[in-house]
């Protein structure tokens, strides 16, 4: 079965330092692994994704996530935080060739300090 | 471009009531979703739709649930009766093919059943 581990309920960093949102997944065959941002009252947003080439993902608002296959990971990250990236960090990984069902995990909250 | 638009934005009933969700996708996505997010449970797929037709429903809790798609603009998401466990963030979101694209989220019917 197919699944989406987010270790972290929440990740603490001050304004400046890097960032990094841990992803691991459980999906047979080569996963699309997508990104997204939650603010308060709001939609999910998509961030970034990886389909394949470079294991290095750019995307919106400076983040980048790294593909890692042997670990099965695809962690978000960001060389300098803002306090405006405070929000809610949905991964999520969808089957290559196995229709549009998504799987969302558990979501990470991320506190950036002033 | 509008993006996914939900109505209403927030929603208060009491339990036994009908309650109806509603949603428009972006124009031109043949592909719509329905989700649930609670604090407990995550971000839940309730169902999905292809060209207007239901893909997989495997997702909606129990009969009371039904959702119906009668053409490419417009969605209900239907609870009769509603009971208060029923109570969430209820997001449509739409996308198209190919299946690497990523999904677009509407902001959400904050549902209280009282």
């Amino acid at each position: 079965a197919q699944s989406v581990a987010q270790p972290e309920d929440q990740v603490n960093v001050a304004e400046g330092n890097p960032l990094t949102v841990k992803c691991t997944y459980s999906v047979s065959g080569n996963p699309y692994l997508f990104w997204y941002v939650q603010y308060p009252n709001r939609g999910l947003q998509f961030l970034l994704k990886y389909i394949t080439g470079d294991n290095l993902v750019k995307g919106s608002y400076g983040f980048e996530a790294e593909f890692n296959k042997s670990q099965t990971s695809f962690h978000l990250k960001k060389p300098s935080a803002l306090v405006s990236d405070s929000a809610l960090y949905f991964c999520a990984v969808r089957d290559r060739g196995g229709g549009f069902k998504t799987i969302f995990g558990a979501g990470t909250r991320l506190f950036v300090k002033a | 471009d509008a993006g996914v638009i939900q109505s209403p934005r927030h929603e208060v009933t009491e339990m036994g009531q009908e309650v109806t969700l509603r949603c428009k996708p972006i124009s031109g996505h043949d592909y719509l979703f329905w989700y649930r997010q609670t604090m407990m449970r995550g971000l839940e797929l309730l169902i999905y739709f292809n060209n207007n037709v239901p893909i997989d429903d495997s997702g909606m809790p129990e009969d009371r649930f039904s959702a119906k798609m009668p053409n490419a603009s417009f969605s209900t998401l239907k609870i009769q009766p509603s009971e208060p466990r029923d109570s969430a963030v209820y997001f449509c979101a739409s996308t198209s093919t190919p299946d690497q694209q990523p999904q677009h989220f509407g902001d959400g019917t904050r549902l209280s059943i009282l």
